[in-house]
């Protein structure tokens, strides 16, 4: 079953919606995960790593402020999109790895975000 | 910095056949891991198989294997016996050692398979 849990699968909103993703590992604890964004027949590209219990770290080009990243727990982090415009629509995905472990990183089902 | 080549265009196979997936790799560091994941059109990201730079063998899971060339920084994905099933994107993948360490990934190859 599924080790990773992402939610909402599916989001369509208007522009100017602050959009919030949430990304749970579900039988283990993350102290790290990591947010992708997809672009119809494109590889993933990380956005940032989530950190439980610091800043998020974003990768060059991925405005920090448009995209919010919140690791409260060991086993919960959320993405908010902030004022989401057409051009964020895409796919979002997460993935989260066992602590102190070197099993592969699982990702969740990913959010399909269309901005109206 | 890491890198991954997929240069395949889309592959074709048919079903019960064998189909190989190429990728290629650039790094500077000695100690990574390689991974290879499917998704279909669905869009989730199924883990198929890892290999560490360290490991004298080439990973097997299932119908996957993995031809692992480390002098030509090479990370094949061998299906064996395809399958209707097996129709996806495939995505090779590394990282560096480390719990904490992000992927890289490649930019993918659709397999079709046939019947």
């Amino acid at each position: 079953g599924a080790v990773v849990s992402q939610h909402p699968s599916r989001v369509i909103c208007k522009s100017g919606t602050s959009v919030k993703i949430e990304c749970r590992s579900l039988d283990f604890q993350a102290t790290t995960m990591f947010w992708y964004r997809q672009f119809p027949k494109q590889s993933l590209m990380l956005m940032a790593t989530s950190n439980e219990g610091s800043k998020a770290t974003y990768e060059q080009g991925v405005e920090k402020d448009k995209f919010l990243i919140n690791h409260a727990s060991l086993t919960l982090s959320t993405l908010t999109v902030t004022s989401a415009h057409p051009e964020d629509s895409s796919f979002y995905i997460c993935s989260a790895r066992r602590q102190n472990s070197n099993q592969p990183q699982h990702f969740g089902d990913g959010t399909r975000l269309s901005i109206l | 910095a890491q890198k991954i080549t997929q240069t395949q265009p889309g592959m074709f196979v048919q079903e019960k056949e064998a189909v190989t997936l190429d990728c290629t790799y650039d790094t500077s560091d000695q100690s990574y891991g390689l991974f290879w994941y499917k998704q279909p059109s669905s869009g989730e990201m199924i883990f198929l198989i890892y290999q560490g730079s360290y490991d004298e063998q080439n990973a097997t899971e299932g119908r996957y294997s993995l031809n692992f060339q480390k002098a030509r920084k090479s990370a094949n994905l061998v299906i064996s016996a395809s399958q209707l099933g097996d129709s996806a994107m495939y995505f090779c993948a590394m990282s560096l050692r480390g719990a904490n360490s992000k992927l890289t990934f490649g930019k993918g190859i659709t397999l079709s398979v046939r019947p």
